[in-house]
């Protein structure tokens, strides 16, 4: 059964540094990764997904991810935060074999941005 | 344009009574889905049709009764409603027939709270 586990539920970063959500997946077949954002009261917004091919993966809003086979990881980055990040971060993963059919999202990562 | 619609967006109701949640994706996408996300964030699948058929069945009370009138809606009817029940339900789309294998788009979600 696939899984997906996010390292810290909440995240505090400062205006203008580096944003790092991390992303641990369990999958017995190659996976599609993915990290969803949510803003408050909203729907979920897909920011970068990845497939196959490049294992570094760029993103909506300047966010980008990384494929890490070996390290099953696929952690969420951005070189400076802004104000406007601030929301709950999901990563997901779906199994190849089934396509996009059924998400399986980790527990959230809630990021707040200070001035 | 608002590309997966879901009404209503509030929905307050006592216990043991009936109600339905409706979707509507205007994308011409040939899957649709249910997840639910409880009190703690976590998002987990419920249900998923392709061309008005259902494919995946989570392990879901059988109070819970989806329906898929044609491929651009799903709805949601929940019968004889529990507390546990309250929780955000978002619908979403996605294409998957023809090799297209989109990722899922989410709706803004209903917020159901079990008085």
């Amino acid at each position: 059964a696939q899984s997906v586990t996010q390292l810290g539920s909440h995240v505090s970063v400062s205006e203008g540094a580096l944003v790092l959500l991390r992303c641990n997946y369990s999958s017995s077949v190659p996976p599609y990764l993915f990290w969803y954002v949510q803003y408050p009261n909203q729907g979920l917004q897909l920011l970068l997904k990845y497939t196959t091919g490049a294992t570094l993966v760029k993103g909506i809003n300047g966010f980008e991810a990384e494929f890490k086979k070996s390290e099953t990881s696929f952690h969420l980055t951005k070189p400076s935060a802004h104000m406007s990040d601030a929301a709950e971060y999901f990563c997901a993963v779906s199994e190849m074999n089934t396509g996009f059919q059924k998400l399986v999202f980790g527990t959230g990562t809630r990021l707040l941005v200070s001035p | 344009d608002t590309a997966v619609s879901q009404t209503p967006k509030y929905l307050v109701t006592q216990m043991g009574n009936d109600k339905s949640i409706k979707c509507e994706q205007n994308l011409g996408h040939d899957t649709m889905y249910w997840y639910k996300q409880d009190s703690k964030k976590f998002l987990k699948i419920m249900f998923s049709y392709n061309n008005k058929e259902l494919i995946i069945n989570e392990t879901v009370p059988n109070r819970f009764s989806p329906k898929s009138p044609d491929k651009a809606h799903l709805n949601l009817h929940i019968n004889s409603l529990e507390l546990g029940d309250s929780a955000v339900y978002f619908c979403a789309s996605s294409e998957i027939s023809g090799g297209k294998n989109t990722e899922a788009f989410f709706g803004q979600g209903t917020r159901l709270t079990v008085v």
